[in-house]
């Protein structure tokens, strides 16, 4: 079985620009979350999509943003790019949203 | 405000020894726990997890605690292996929520 998969694994984009990223869960898995690590900040919850609609959201501005596909994969969109959006952007999914949550390895966004 | 904590930054142990990973948290409203492997621009790797309901559980050389009353718990990792060392991460899920809280991570390192 394939594991999460993401996409692109390494990007570089310049202060104000937009960036999407991809998420492709577990097969069968209908839940997808997103987290952002940094070294300061450690790992944080950015949101949850289950069944294309987001159940819980973290404490991230609206310039963070997603959704979630029928097919459960899931997108996520940073627009007005700033030097701390810099960070290794996870995407995690789950059956269900309980229980385990499995880790894509993550895209490394670098802002400049 | 900090939820999960994981006080210590690093812990280096002797190959064949016991590893032990403590974890403390503030939120009652945690109803399961997990604890991930990190190496450096890689997505966590899930290892173990436990219900609120339960105070232990164990998997191959991976046995975490749960202690509700003193709100810790810790990962026993035994016998410890040079493969092991790694960025251990616990995570506490909200209740009735696919939203993981992340400590900071201790630094796992087997010495041969």
């Amino acid at each position: 079985k394939a594991g999460v998969t993401q996409t692109p694994r390494y990007l570089i984009k310049t202060r104000g620009q937009q960036v999407t990223l991809s998420c492709s869960p577990i097969s069968g898995h209908r839940s997808v979350s997103w987290y952002q690590q940094t070294p300061g900040q450690g790992l944080q919850f950015l949101f949850e999509y289950f069944s294309e609609t987001q159940r819980n959201k973290g404490n991230f501005p609206g310039r963070f943003s997603g959704r979630q596909f029928s097919n459960s994969r899931s997108e996520m969109n940073v627009s007005t790019l700033e030097l701390g959006d810099s960070a290794l952007y996870l995407c995690a999914s789950s059956f269900w949203g309980g229980g385990e949550a499995f880790f894509g390895q993550g895209t490394r966004l670098t802002v400049v | 405000d900090q939820q999960v904590k994981q006080n210590s930054p690093s812990l280096s142990v002797q190959e064949g020894r016991i590893s032990i990973l403590n974890c403390d948290y503030t939120n009652s409203m945690f109803d399961y726990f997990l604890w991930y492997k990190k190496y450096p621009a890689e997505g966590p790797t899930f290892l173990i997890s436990i219900s609120s309901i339960k105070d232990k559980n164990e998997d191959g050389r991976f046995t975490v605690f749960l202690n509700k009353s003193a709100k810790h718990l810790s990962l026993h990792i035994v016998p410890s292996q040079p493969g092991d060392s790694a960025v251990y991460f616990c995570a506490a899920r909200v209740q009735g929520a696919q939203k993981l809280v992340f400590g900071q991570g201790t630094r796992l390192t087997i010495n041969p």
